[in-house]
């Protein structure tokens, strides 16, 4: 399979402790986004990676949530001091750079749960 | 910021049937992309069709086809001949030019009826 991979699929953790996802987008793609979606919502944009280079984030990126892209390859969110609104599917997707028109491939997400 | 609105939360359609899915949109860029995704329950988000604001022929894949208005912002997305694997959420999305955000609806839930 060699669409884009997400780890892991649920998270379950007590309000106040940190977490990190991994993404692994599709190996020729060198843009790779970051998602959260709640429900009966549609996806909500993060941040953004061109290769290793972090291109763009979104004012819902609060200091508590980085996101990084080491070698231009898999990435990692992380979200320190989690608090309920937290909670969500964290989505990420990948695309080739070039054409605007390039469609983003999703990953199956990441569900976190805060208790 | 450019604004995605599906104004259809929840829509149904008996199997074999045509269905259209509305989706409006906000933007004061003249060159952008539109797209449909399908999101299956649990499952991961597709693509379904794209179109592109600078093409005047609405795009086709088979089942699905879009009416794209550029004059009043409008993308819809029909089905024809829906089956019940069509039923899923679906969500229309936003990417402008310059930008590498993509921006997407409230999404719409369909129901296939068998």
């Amino acid at each position: 399979d060699t669409g884009v991979s997400q780890d892991p699929r649920h998270k379950i953790t007590k309000r106040g402790q940190n977490v990190t996802f991994r993404c692994d987008p599709i190996s020729e793609h060198n843009r790779l986004y970051w998602y959260r979606q709640t429900l009966g919502q549609g996806p909500e944009f993060l941040t953004y990676f061109q290769n290793e280079a972090q291109l763009e984030k979104s004012r819902l990126l609060s200091d508590r949530f980085s996101a990084e892209r080491p070698k231009g390859s898999f990435s990692t969110l992380e979200i320190q001091r989690t608090e309920q609104g937290d909670s969500a599917m964290y989505l990420c997707a990948s695309s080739l750079a070039g054409a605007s028109n390039q469609p983003q491939h999703f990953g199956d997400g990441t569900r976190l749960s805060i208790l | 910021a450019q604004t995605v609105t599906q104004s259809q939360p929840e829509m149904s359609v008996q199997e074999a049937e045509t269905v259209t899915l509305s989706c409006t949109y906000d933007t004061s860029e003249s060159d952008y992309y539109l797209f449909w995704y399908k999101q299956p329950p649990s499952r991961q988000m597709i693509l379904v069709i794209r179109q592109e604001a600078y093409k005047q022929q609405n795009a086709t894949e088979n089942r699905f086809s879009v009416n794209f208005q550029k004059a009043a912002k409008s993308f819809s997305l029909k089905i024809s001949d829906s089956q019940l694997g069509d039923a899923a959420m679906y969500f229309c999305a936003y990417r402008g030019n310059t930008g590498n955000q993509f921006y997407f609806g409230t999404g719409t839930s369909l129901t296939v009826i068998p």
